[in-house]
């Protein structure tokens, strides 16, 4: 099976920190994702990367960056945490084969700033 | 402008009762489609997914799904939700051109009745 794992479940955070999350996926997928996840919003994508060291913006990556250095691992990084970043966190992984769109979750990390 | 829908912010069934969930989208081209579930603090896991084909269908847990072109829509479908059931249920589309993003909906909450 498939497995995402994510360094935390819950996390609070004073405004202003730096704020890591950490992903990490064993199944050797290529692709990886950072989601964030409100209510009645549904998952919005932050940001995701095709391969090592390689990155692109989803559609709010705006008080994010990511870093993926090696290819199980994707990290998340708040540089200056607000409130407004309060939410759930959700990593995906799925593989770089033609037609293989399917996603694995990890559990979730909630974040909140206070 | 594309997007993915799903009217219902919010269902209660009884238990043994039938369910449908509704997902509608709007993409020039049949994109791929998806339904994920989320149980409660757990991350999201695929139901089922459609790329071509036959347009009805089967998941896991007993749940369909059918795709019809002239409206667009992919709804979700259980003859008879157990108390387990009780989760977040997100439809979600691959365009053609997303290159492996998924763009979701904004989720239905599925409550059971005992």
């Amino acid at each position: 099976d498939v497995k995402v794992t994510q360094s935390s479940r819950y996390l609070v955070k004073r405004t202003g920190e730096k704020v890591f999350l950490e992903c990490v996926q064993d199944m050797d997928h290529e692709n990886m994702f950072w989601y964030r996840q409100d209510p009645g919003l549904g998952l919005r994508l932050i940001y995701f990367s095709y391969d090592v060291k390689m990155k692109e913006k989803g559609d709010i990556p705006e008080g994010y960056s990511v870093s993926r250095e090696k290819k199980e691992r994707f990290s998340l990084i708040l540089e200056s945490a607000s409130t407004n970043q309060t939410s759930m966190y959700l990593c995906a992984s799925s593989s770089g084969r033609v037609n293989s769109y399917e996603q694995y979750f990890g559990p979730g990390t909630r974040l909140t700033v206070t | 402008a594309q997007s993915v829908t799903q009217p219902d912010i919010h269902i209660t069934v009884s238990e043994g009762a039938s369910l449908e969930l509704r997902c509608n989208y709007s993409y020039g081209a049949t994109p791929y489609l998806f339904w994920y579930v989320q149980s409660p603090g757990q991350g999201l896991q695929l139901l089922l997914k459609y790329f071509s084909g036959d347009t009805l269908v089967q998941g896991i847990k007993g749940f369909e799904a059918e795709f019809k072109r002239s409206q667009s829509s992919f709804n979700l479908r259980k003859p008879s939700v157990h108390w387990s059931d009780a989760a977040e249920y997100f439809c979600a589309v691959v365009p053609y051109s997303s290159a492996s993003k998924i763009i979701f909906g904004s989720g239905t909450r599925l409550s059971i009745r005992p």
